[in-house]
């Protein structure tokens, strides 16, 4: 069975600071992994895809993928309190690329 | 372009009966994905059609059943209501290729007394 691990937090950080969410994967035959930021009462939305080793930044967001590693992770530069919400990491595999496995979900909280 | 449109956006049924549940993707998009958020399960798949047919299934009883319409235009329906079906029913549209991006609706909140 297909499984995604992240750390369900709760995670606070200060303003300014970076934050680092994890997730690790148990397919090894995992192609596409994103992230998907959800507030409370709201529908995840996505913030970032990522389909190959290494880093893939998008203004103050960069994504890290390590498939030997089986991992993949998201930082948030100088953090705002209103990227407060919880964050989930969702992979595809090959053959059911619109069948997402979610993690549990990470809840941060940025501190004024 | 408007996003992806579900109704109804509350639902408040009791045990036995069924419901049907309605998803709009993204204009020109041919794939309707259905997920169920629960605290305590999080977000698992439902089932995914593209053009009218469906191509994958999650791990959900046969109460579960969906449909997707020519304008791609999708129904989800729970028969025989259980008090565990009270969740966030979301749907998520995409173009139907490889690594592609799913996008979600606002969801609907389904209570089942």
């Amino acid at each position: 069975q297909k499984e995604v691990e992240q750390n369900s937090g709760p995670l606070s950080v200060p303003e300014g600071a970076i934050a680092s969410l994890n997730c690790t994967y148990s397919d090894r035959v995992s192609q596409s992994f994103f992230w998907y930021r959800q507030y409370s009462g709201k529908s995840p939305e996505l913030i970032m895809s990522i389909y190959s080793n290494g880093d893939k930044e998008d203004g103050r967001f960069t994504a890290q993928l390590n498939k030997a590693s089986q991992y993949v992770s998201l930082l948030i530069r100088d953090s705002q309190p209103s990227d407060s919400a919880t964050y989930l990491c969702a992979v595809t595999s090959e053959g059911s690329a619109r069948q997402l496995t979610f993690g549990s979900g990470t809840q941060l909280t940025v501190l004024p | 372009k408007a996003g992806v449109t579900q109704t109804p956006r509350y639902l408040i049924k009791t045990r036995g009966q069924q419901v049907t549940l309605s998803c709009s993707p993204i204009s020109g998009h041919r794939s309707v994905s259905w997920y169920q958020q629960t605290p305590g399960q999080g977000l698992q798949f439902l089932f995914e059609y593209f053009s009218e047919t469906q191509r994958n299934k999650g791990n959900f009883p046969g109460r579960f059943s969906g449909r997707q319409f020519s304008n791609s235009r999708s129904e989800m329906n729970v028969s025989t209501l259980e008090l565990g079906d009270s969740a966030l029913y979301l749907c998520a549209s995409s173009s139907g290729t490889s690594r592609e991006k799913l996008f979600f609706g606002s969801g609907t909140q389904l209570s089942v007394l």
